[in-house]
């Protein structure tokens, strides 16, 4: 079945250290984004890319790093420059064609930093 | 003010009761999609639409251009229905999308 995988689902990190969140697709889909969700509030884009080797900054983009080296993969890189990095992650992909948007999901990864 | 306002924010329904979910938007799109979150934090995307109305089993949704807003009905709710309901856009050449705070739907038996 096709679909988005992200790990790990809960993760744990100590004050000061970065910390990679893995998106992994095989929809064949040429856009991946990444969303931050915090309680009360809408999801916000941190960073997305429509072709490999290519991404642009969301609204929230600092403290985050991603790359996209392969259509499939679209890792999330939280630095320690990113100042409240404890929320749930999620990672979406799409369609990029004018004539229709198929929007895909992961399960998510919930961030703490302890 | 957010560009995709959700009404109401909490909603607490008898099972077999008609629901509504409202969802305004300020800003011209390309679609509209209505998302369903459950406890666990996945979501699922369940109608992307730009004009009128789609049916999926118990799920309508509706939109009007005009008006900027859209509804989510869902007919003989059941507990299993219990999840955040979140209204997004998107329009533009980069297809990100914009999200409204969502809904949390609790349906009690």
């Amino acid at each position: 079945d096709g679909g988005i995988t992200q790990s790990p689902k809960y993760l744990f990190r100590k004050e000061g250290q970065n910390v990679t969140l893995s998106c992994e697709q095989n929809l064949n889909h040429d856009a991946m984004y990444w969303y931050r969700q915090d309680p009360g509030q809408g999801l916000r884009l941190i960073y997305y890319s429509q072709i490999v080797n290519d991404f642009q900054k969301g609204d929230i983009a600092e403290g985050y790093s991603v790359s996209r080296e392969k259509k499939e993969s679209f890792p999330l890189t939280v630095t320690s420059a990113q100042k409240n990095p404890t929320a749930f992650y999620l990672c979406a992909s799409s369609i990029v064609d004018r004539a229709f948007y198929g929007y895909t999901f992961g399960s998510g990864t919930r961030l703490t930093v302890v | 003010k957010n560009e995709v306002e959700q009404s109401p924010q909490n909603l607490t329904a008898q099972e077999g009761e008609f629901i509504t979910i409202n969802c305004s938007y300020s800003v011209g799109i390309s679609a509209l999609h209505w998302l369903q979150q459950h406890p666990g934090g996945g979501i699922v995307s369940l109608f992307m639409l730009s004009s009128g109305k789609k049916k999926h089993g118990r799920l309508i949704a509706t939109i009007n251009i005009q008006e900027k807003h859209s509804s989510l009905h869902i007919t003989a709710s059941h507990p299993r229905d219990s999840a955040v309901y979140i209204c997004a856009v998107s329009g533009g050449s980069n297809y990100k999308l914009t999200f409204g705070k969502g809904t949390l739907l609790t349906v009690n038996p």
